[in-house]
């Protein structure tokens, strides 16, 4: 059983580089999220997509962005790191929007 | 989407219940309540949720009240596996414009 998974579980990134997160499911399910939890922040949502074909941006999308080709998978990417996007990253996913989510167990980033 | 309320943190001692109160005055006819939890550097976990009746199972029971403004969140014997986190969170059920949005939560300690 696999549920959701995010690679790479840790990461320290130059800034100005590139960086893309990887989120899989294996749930079917239509819904799909990226949150970061900064401390003392809480989590905060990035973006978000309903069903494949689809995202929308959530909280704080500025600086990331996502695509969601297929039913499985929506990738996370960094154009060009910066220090304020070191954080622990949540890919999550539900039945539908609205549902029981279901998380991943984190990407640690560090950019530098 | 309603706002909650919580207090930040609540201690417990082991075997005994914790009871971790909600309190969602503005809640909607139709909007659930919803809780997570999230353990030391894991995902969030989903726990129950519920619209107006009470709901138990296998984790926890929620009681809600009659006029549905404040919830609460019994975990009937506490363990030290369940320090952690815990959100309560109120959303549309099913709606593809619901956001999981999360706040402070209370972090509950349960003591040895």
């Amino acid at each position: 059983i696999a549920g959701i998974t995010q690679a790479p579980t840790s990461q320290i990134l130059a800034a100005g580089r590139r960086m893309t997160l990887r989120c899989t499911q294996d749930m079917r399910h239509n819904a799909m999220y990226w949150y970061r939890q900064d401390l003392g922040l809480g989590l905060r949502l990035i973006h978000y997509s309903n069903t494949a074909g689809t995202t929308g941006k959530g909280e704080v999308p500025d600086g990331y962005s996502v695509s969601r080709a297929n039913t499985d998978d929506f990738p996370l990417t960094l154009a060009s790191a910066v220090p304020s996007q070191t954080s622990v990253y949540f890919c999550a996913s539900s039945v539908v929007r609205g549902t029981e989510a279901f998380f991943g167990q984190g990407t640690r980033l560090t950019v530098v | 989407d309603a706002k909650t309320t919580q207090p930040p943190s609540m201690d417990c001692a082991e075997g005994r219940a914790a009871n971790l109160p909600c309190n969602h005055s503005t809640i909607s006819g139709n909007e659930y309540v919803y809780w997570y939890r999230q353990i030391h550097s894991q995902g969030p976990q989903y726990i129950i949720h519920g619209l107006k009746n009470n709901e138990t199972n296998e984790m926890a029971s929620l009681i809600i009240t009659e006029d549905r403004k404040s919830s609460t969140l019994i975990l009937p014997h506490a363990t030290l596996r369940d320090t952690a986190v815990y959100y309560c969170i109120v959303i549309l059920r099913n709606s593809g414009n619901t956001p999981l949005v999360f706040g402070k939560g209370t972090r509950l300690s349960v003591i040895a």
